[in-house]
């Protein structure tokens, strides 16, 4: 079964607003990690977030993690029609990467 | 190279057909991977390298997939009497080390199309 399921499956938005995507595991973590994906290709890793922090930025993303809920979440401000594609958040149990389902995002200009 | 190469990036075969997907990660990565990716889904682990261990090939699955990793290198992931059920993306990537403090990077994949 997958270590990190998304929250939505699929996110339509306006150009400008917020999106948030969620993300669940279920055992203990050392780091999580949020991907993003375009047409099926190759990931680009967007930010790394570890146990014992509990919110990190990148320019127009948020991550925050709250290990008591084994949860996390991204937000990104501000929006553009660039940002649409899957993004993945990703866990690390018994030393190998373990992606979710992912979240579609849509950004309509 | 600068990134993690794939090779073939498309490839169409005929069920029943033997292929084989190679990886090359970027020079002094430790750590490789293989994932598959069918349309519209997340990515599904297959086998992880890490430097000289004994590799993790929980993910494979069934016997018609195996990988192999030369010289701590190049790696090669092969399919027996392939079936319709295998057309997917595969996705390869390698890292500086063990995946918890480290960003993997991805190659762009390989289709693989089996009819």
């Amino acid at each position: 079964s997958q270590q990190g399921e998304e929250d939505p499956q699929a996110l339509s938005i306006q150009e400008g607003e917020n999106a948030t995507m969620n993300c669940s595991y279920k055992t203990s973590i050392n780091n999580l990690q949020w991907y993003r994906q375009n047409s099926g290709r190759g990931l680009v890793h967007l930010i790394l977030i570890r146990s014992n922090e509990r919110e990190k930025h990148s320019g127009r993303l948020r991550v925050t993690l709250d290990t008591s809920k084994k949860s996390s979440s991204l937000l990104i401000t501000a929006s553009r029609a660039a940002d649409t594609a899957s993004y993945f958040c990703a866990t690390d149990p018994q030393g190998k990467l373990i992606f979710g389902q992912g979240t579609e995002l849509s950004v309509k200009p | 190279g600068a990134g993690v190469s794939q090779s073939p990036s498309n490839k169409v075969t005929e069920k029943g057909k033997d292929v084989e997907l190679r990886c090359d990660p970027i020079s002094g990565h430790t750590a490789l991977y293989w994932y598959r990716q069918s349309l519209g889904q997340g990515l599904e682990f297959l086998i992880y390298f890490q430097g000289n261990s004994a590799p993790d090939k929980s993910g494979l699955p069934s016997d018609r997939f195996s990988a192999e990793r030369t010289g701590g290198s190049v790696s090669t992931l092969t399919i027996q009497r392939t079936q319709q059920e295998d057309s997917a993306v595969y996705l390869c990537a390698s890292s500086p080390d063990r995946p918890g403090g480290n960003t993997i990077y991805f190659g762009e994949g390989s289709w693989l199309t089996v009819v």
